[in-house]
C-alpha cells in the first residue's frame, strides 16, 4: 500500500498564476482533505471533499478551489497567486464514517511564489 | 470554537531525559485529541489518539498523553528521550458528532522538541 501520494513534492510559481496540486487518497480511502501549513505554524484546514463534493470548508478565500474525482484523488487550485500562499500543502486521506481519527497525511507539496 | 494551545514553542531535552511537551484545548463539546510528529521536509505521522475510554493513550515510538478532562489538557510524555526524538510535535483536536469524528483537525502551532547528546 503505497499509503497517500502528493505531486510535485515542490514547485515554484510566480505571483499572479494559477497551480494545481494532485493527491491520490490511502486505498479503500474515500475522504480527502486539504490542509495549509506555512513556515513555523501547525498544519490549517482548507476543504474536504467526499463523494466528489466540498463537504466542509476552512477559512480560505475562494481563490482556493478543489475537486475530487471518482476513483477518490484530488486536486487543490490556487488561482492568481499571492506569496503569501507560499506553504508546504498536506492531504489527508480517511474513510468517512471513521472520520479524522483514521487519517494519513502525505509528504506534503512544498510551493514557493516567488 | 475549538482551539488548541501548545505551550513551548521549543523544548530541548537531554538524551535519557524525561520529554514533556503539553497540550491544552478548548472545546465546547468532548473531543478526540491526537498527537503529530513531523520531521523535517516530511508529512505528519500520528504519534498517538484519544476517542474514548481510558484517559492515559500510549503511541508510537515509546510515547504516551493523557487527557485530563478538569484540566482540558493532553500533555505528551516520554520517559527517555532518544536523538531521533528530534522532530516537531504537534496537538491537535477534532469535533465528535453521531458517534465519529466528521470534522476537520484544528492544530495547535506546534512544539519543536531538539535533543542534546
Amino acid at each position: 500500500d503505497a499509503g497517500v501520494t502528493q505531486s510535485p513534492t515542490h514547485l515554484i510559481k510566480t505571483r499572479g498564476q494559477q497551480v494545481t496540486l494532485r493527491c491520490s487518497p490511502k486505498s479503500g480511502h474515500d475522504t480527502v482533505s486539504w490542509y495549509q501549513q506555512a513556515l513555523g505554524q501547525g498544519p490549517q484546514f482548507i476543504f474536504q471533499y467526499y463523494e466528489e463534493e466540498e463537504r466542509q470548508r476552512g477559512n480560505f478565500p475562494d481563490r482556493f478551489s478543489g475537486h475530487q474525482f471518482p476513483n477518490y484523488s484530488s486536486e487543490l487550485n490556487v488561482n492568481a497567486l499571492l506569496l503569501g500562499d507560499s506553504a508546504l500543502y498536506l492531504c489527508a486521506s480517511s474513510l468517512a464514517y471513521r472520520g479524522m481519527t483514521e487519517a494519513f497525511f502525505g509528504q506534503g507539496t512544498r510551493l514557493t511564489v516567488v | 470554537a475549538q482551539s488548541v494551545t501548545q505551550l513551548g514553542s521549543h523544548v530541548s531535552v537531554s538524551e535519557g531525559a524525561l520529554v514533556l511537551l503539553r497540550c491544552n484545548y478548548s472545546s465546547s463539546v468532548p473531543p478526540y485529541l491526537f498527537w503529530y510528529v513531523q520531521y523535517p521536509n516530511q508529512g505528519l505521522q500520528l504519534l498517538l489518539k484519544y476517542t474514548t475510554g481510558a484517559t492515559l493513550v500510549k503511541g508510537i515510538n515509546g510515547f504516551e498523553a493523557e487527557f485530563k478532562k478538569s484540566e482540558t489538557s493532553f500533555h505528551l510524555t516520554k520517559p527517555s528521550a532518544h536523538m531521533s526524538d528530534a522532530a516537531e510535535y504537534f496537538c491537535a483536536v477534532t469535533l465528535v458528532s453521531g458517534g465519529g469524528s466528521q470534522g476537520n483537525l484544528i492544530f495547535g502551532k506546534g512544539t519543536k522538541l531538539s535533543v542534546k547528546p
